[in-house]
């Protein structure tokens, strides 16, 4: 299985700033994923990490809010823009093909 | 697009005993169901997954079962132990045409009793 990393692990930020997330792979892989975690729920899809063109994002998620930059086959990276209290949560990568792992995620909390 | 539903949302069993949790799936061209664990600050990990073309899968004390006339699917776990206490996670996504994208059902948080 592939071990995926996170940067940073653990964030508190001010409102309108932005935050960077990288998520590196120790291996090419085909697909990556980032998604959103608030504590208490479900893995909720902000959108697919295409190699070489444009994020797929889900309904709900926009570029200007979340864009994702994905250089290569081993990284990624999501940043949370213009961020308020209600981007407070927990960001996870994932990385695989079919079987998907995930990263150990990035706590942020916003203020 | 696909929807999935889990039941039940909290589970409280004795240690040694069996827990069951169960997944249905919205969209009949599902056809990976993969499950996952994530205990208290910790990451999902894979603990078991199961193709459409496979009815059931074990390893060891867990088992998955698949129904895809009746588009559902169990995790079952026998002999509990207090390290299975955790919150589960089931999943399903269409593999083909390389969209690899997973919908997942809301958990189960799992409580083995000591």
């Amino acid at each position: 299985s592939a071990v995926i990393s996170q940067k940073p692990s653990r964030d508190i930020c001010q409102r309108g700033t932005s935050l960077t997330i990288q998520c590196q792979v120790d291996s090419q892989v085909t697909m990556m994923f980032w998604y959103r975690q608030q504590p208490g729920q479900s893995l909720t899809l902000i959108a697919t990490a295409n190699q070489g063109s444009e994020a797929t994002y889900e309904s709900g998620f926009v570029i200007d809010k979340f864009p994702i930059s994905r250089p290569n086959l081993t990284f990624s990276t999501l940043t949370v823009s213009n961020m308020s209290p209600e981007d407070s949560s927990i960001y996870l990568c994932s990385a695989g093909g079919e079987t998907q792992y995930f990263g150990p995620g990035t706590r942020l909390l916003v203020l | 697009g696909e929807n999935v539903e889990q039941h039940p949302s909290t589970l409280s069993v004795q240690e040694g005993d069996s827990a069951v949790i169960k997944c249905t799936y919205s969209d009949s061209a599902s056809n990976y169901f993969p499950w996952y664990k994530q205990e208290l600050g910790k990451r999902p990990q894979l603990i078991i997954d199961i193709r459409s073309n496979v009815g059931e899968k074990k390893d060891q004390r867990i088992a998955v079962t698949l129904n895809k006339t009746a588009k559902h699917f169990s995790l079952h776990i026998t002999e509990t132990q207090p390290e299975d206490s955790a919150v589960y996670f089931c999943a399903a996504s269409n593999s083909g045409g390389s969209n690899y994208k997973l919908t997942f059902g809301k958990g189960t948080l799992l409580t083995v009793n000591p």
